[in-house]
């Protein structure tokens, strides 16, 4: 079975610091996807990257980069000179390559930026 | 990107009645789409996949014939969930992945908060 770990519950920041967000995944198939959505307060997810299994190269997007490691299963995700529109909670996720293809969940991280 | 839209929005119920929660694909088809339920503060958990043409497959632990899936169209798969109890409170979220013979990425819709009083 698939397992996804956000180690992290709540995060406080001040504006302008640099935050990570830390996922751990668990998957016995070789061949898996992983993703991060952002859900802001109306509940809305929104979807932010996603990975597959082969390719460990970082990404960088603007403010946000992330940095997948598969010798220690992880994902994590950070953001830069952080904004409180940043504010929200966010997922990581984990997806098989075959089959349904259905979603597996962190339990999130609540991530709040004070001006 | 790929658009998915859920209707109502809100809705609230007195116990024991029926609620039906659409959820559609506006700019592409989907032959899978996913149900998830998030409770406060909680994390999304996968309730079951809704497929064209065929039977729900429902995750453990969820009730077919309380949460049902119809899958009526390429574009539009509905959750009822019948005679709802207070517990059934939660915010229901549909996905749906693009189609294609590759592994797309999947959109949510913007989600249905029930309240069952």
């Amino acid at each position: 079975a698939q397992k996804v770990t956000q180690a992290q519950t709540e995060i406080s920041v001040v504006e302008k610091e640099d935050v990570t967000l830390d996922c751990v995944y668990e998957t016995r198939d070789t061949t898996y996807y992983l993703f991060w959505y952002k859900q802001p307060p109306s509940g809305e997810l929104v979807f932010l990257i996603r990975r597959n299994s082969f390719d460990e190269q970082n990404e960088i997007s603007g403010r946000y980069s992330w940095n997948f490691q598969k010798s220690t299963s992880s994902f994590n995700f950070t953001i830069t000179a952080s904004q409180v529109v940043d504010s929200a909670v966010y997922f990581c996720a984990l997806s098989l390559a075959q089959g349904a293809q259905k979603l597996v969940f962190g339990q999130g991280t609540r991530l709040t930026i004070n001006p | 990107g790929a658009v998915v839209s859920q209707h109502p929005s809100r809705v609230i119920c007195k116990s024991g009645t029926s609620v039906k929660i659409e959820c559609r694909s506006l700019d592409f088809q989907a032959t899978t789409m996913f149900w998830y339920r998030q409770f406060p503060k909680q994390s999304l958990m996968l309730m079951a996949t809704s497929n064209e043409g065929s039977k729900a497959t429902y995750e453990q632990g969820v009730e077919k014939d309380k949460f049902l899936i119809n899958h009526a169209s390429l574009t539009l798969s509905t959750l009822t969930v019948t005679s709802a109890h207070p517990e059934d409170s939660s915010f229901y979220i549909c996905s749906a992945p693009t189609s294609g013979g590759a592994f797309e990425t999947q959109y949510f819709g913007p989600g249905t908060r029930l309240l069952v009083l």
